[in-house]
């Protein structure tokens, strides 16, 4: 069972494009974090958010943890080449479980 | 640099052979992870160490085992591989045992079982 699903799966897009991608669950999650994987490397970091409500900004990339921490989503601003890789968001749920979603595999055509 | 090392990079094994998959951190991590990753079902934690000293399993344990030999490095056995162990290998680390605290993971093993 998924806790937390992606959305889109995959998104392919033209370099400049706006985007976003969501990590939805039914659950509550006390934090959050996204990570961008690149072919071959493990997931890097990109933030964490932990109060429902946050907006963090990190260049073009600004993530939300939603009002009910139950959602966050990533919007890119003018996206570039160097952004493509695989989005996962991270959950942190009752009994310090930690779950991942399956991802969002974005392609950035220059 | 710093970071989470893992060896080898790549493997093939028959089925029913067995291999330690190697990793080690430098960053005096507290807690460390193995999850595996297969195509649409993102990552799985197989077994983690919150601490030095303690293991737990996580959500797909079975025909796997792990030692936390120091503060530095948890290695992942397979005692009898299977094709259904083909997957790509991840070990990571954090500073305490929270998601607060992010992971660091290393770039991975990706195993085939013929």
């Amino acid at each position: 069972t998924q806790l937390l699903e992606q959305s889109p799966q995959f998104l392919s897009i033209q370099e400049g494009e706006n985007l976003t991608v969501y990590c939805n669950s039914s659950s509550v999650f006390s934090s959050l974090q996204w990570y961008r994987q690149e072919p071959g490397e493990g997931p890097v970091l990109l933030v964490t958010v932990v109060t429902g409500g946050e907006v963090k900004k990190l260049k073009r990339l600004t993530f939300q943890f939603g009002d009910a921490r139950k959602d966050s989503s990533l919007h890119i601003t003018a996206a570039q080449t160097g952004d493509t890789g695989l989005y996962l968001c991270a959950g942190a749920g009752n009994f310090n479980k930690f779950y991942f979603g399956s991802g969002t595999k974005l392609n950035v055509k220059p | 640099n710093a970071g989470v090392t893992q060896t080898p990079k790549f493997q093939v094994l028959k089925t029913g052979q067995s291999m330690t998959l190697q990793c080690a951190q430098d960053m005096n991590h507290n807690s460390m992870y193995w999850y595996r990753q297969d195509p649409g079902m993102g990552l799985r934690l197989i077994y983690y160490s919150a601490s030095e000293g303690t293991t737990d399993k996580g959500e797909v344990p079975n025909g796997y085992n792990v030692s936390r030999l120091n503060k530095r490095e948890f290695s992942l056995r397979l005692e009898s591989a299977a094709p259904s162990q083909t997957s790509v290998y991840f070990c990571a680390s954090s500073e305490r045992y929270s998601l607060y605290y992010g992971y660091t993971f290393g770039s991975g093993t990706r195993l085939t079982v013929v």
